[in-house]
Order: C-alpha cells, then sequence, then structure tokens
C-alpha cells in the first residue's frame, strides 16, 4: 500500500528566505505525487504534481518539487517566502496502476508560519 | 464555473441521526472522492468513484455509505451518527488521464459535529 511521510509537523521561515518542505513516499511501483496547500478554513489548492519526464517541476505561486527516486523522496521548495504562504501544505501520492489510480493517499501535513 | 460544491458547509447532529452530505461538480470528472480531516492525522479517505454506478470503500469507510448515480454528484451518508464522526469533510473530483489521477479539485468542505 502507498503511504506518505512527512516528517515536519510545523516549520517556521522569516519573510524573504527560503523554504524546503520534505515528503517521502513508499510506494512499489512508479508513483505519481502532488502537493497541496491548505489556507485555515479552505479547502485545498493544488499545487503542482509529477508525473514523469523531468523531475523538477514548476507549480503555482512560485512553487517548485523535486523527485528523487533514489530517496523516495518529492520536496517542496520556495527561493523566498511571502507572508501570504502561511498555510497548511500537503504531500499525496496516487498509485500507478489503473486499478486504484483514482486514489490519493495524504501526508499529515506541514504547518508553515512566516515571521515578519 | 462552480466546481466541487458541498453542502451544508456547517452540521450540528445528535448521536443516532442519519444525515447526507452533498457533493456536486460540473467539470465532468470521471473520478470523485470523500475525506475526512482530523488535527494530527491529515486526510483520510472515506470512499471513492472511478465512475457513475461504481464505488469502493477507501482507509475509514464504517459508518458511511455513497452511492454515484450520475457523473456530477457523489453523496456521502452517515448511517447513526457517532462523535468519532466529528471532523471536516471534504469531497475531491479528477480527470481521468490515461488511467491516472490528474489531481484532485476539492470542496471548501462540510465542518460536522456530532453531541
Amino acid at each position: 500500500a502507498q503511504s506518505v511521510t512527512q516528517p515536519d509537523i510545523h516549520i517556521t521561515v522569516s519573510e524573504g528566505a527560503s523554504l524546503e518542505l520534505r515528503c517521502n513516499y513508499s510506494y512499489g511501483a512508479t508513483p505519481y505525487l502532488f502537493w497541496y496547500v491548505q489556507s485555515p478554513g479552505q479547502g485545498l489548492q493544488l499545487l503542482l504534481k509529477y508525473f514523469s519526464g523531468d523531475t523538477l517541476v514548476q507549480g503555482i505561486k512560485g512553487f517548485e518539487a523535486e523527485f528523487k527516486r533514489s530517496q523516495s523522496s518529492f520536496n517542496l521548495r520556495k527561493p523566498s517566502v511571502h507572508w501570504s504562504d502561511a498555510a497548511e501544505y500537503f504531500c499525496a501520492v496516487g498509485a500507478g496502476n489503473t486499478g486504484t489510480a483514482s486514489k490519493l493517499t495524504f501526508g499529515t501535513g506541514t504547518r508553515l508560519q512566516v515571521t515578519l | 464555473n462552480a466546481g466541487v460544491t458541498q453542502t451544508p458547509k456547517f452540521q450540528v447532529l445528535k448521536t443516532g441521526q442519519s444525515m447526507t452530505l452533498q457533493c456536486a461538480q460540473d467539470m465532468n470528472h470521471e473520478y470523485m472522492s470523500w475525506y475526512r480531516q482530523d488535527p494530527g492525522m491529515g486526510l483520510r479517505l472515506i470512499h471513492y468513484s472511478v465512475g457513475a454506478g461504481i464505488t469502493d470503500q477507501g482507509e475509514v469507510p464504517n459508518g458511511y455509505n455513497v452511492s454515484r448515480s450520475t457523473t456530477e454528484d457523489f453523496p456521502l451518508r452517515l448511517l447513526s451518527a457517532a462523535p468519532s464522526q466529528t471532523s471536516v469533510y471534504f469531497c475531491a473530483s479528477s480527470r481521468k488521464l490515461l488511467g491516472l489521477n490528474y489531481g484532485y479539485t476539492f470542496g471548501s468542505g462540510t465542518r460536522l459535529t456530532v453531541v
């Protein structure tokens, strides 16, 4: 079964500093990976996804993520954080076979706090 | 284009009551799912559907039923509410691309309290 680990429950960064949120996945075949962001009281918004090809993917709001198969990781990065980036971030993995392709498994999330 | 619409946004139930959480999408998406979100536990899959007439259980299906008679609608039924079902419920839908989930669009959620 697929699983996702986000080892950091809470991260605080200063505005303008760089950010990296960690995500490790477990899946026996080719994973399909996603990052979502959730602002307080809101639903989740898709930031970016990786299906195949270039292992560095660009997303919305200036975010990027790098897929590293050897490390089973899909870390999210941003060069310069803005106060509006404060939110909770979820990594998710999707199955690579059509039988269960509709299922996404989410990590427990990382809450990002941005100090001014 | 409304996306994924969930109703109601808030609900308080008494233990043992039943109710249906509504979910509708207007994007002609094949895949739909229900998740519950609890503090420190991320999102856990309750039920999912790969198309009209086809549903299956997720990680935490007990106490919930679903049906998918149309592509657009995917209601979640609580059969006999329990305090353990107090949670925020999210409905999501996605395109099917080459048989794979292309990435969910989420509704804004239903906050349910069972007393």
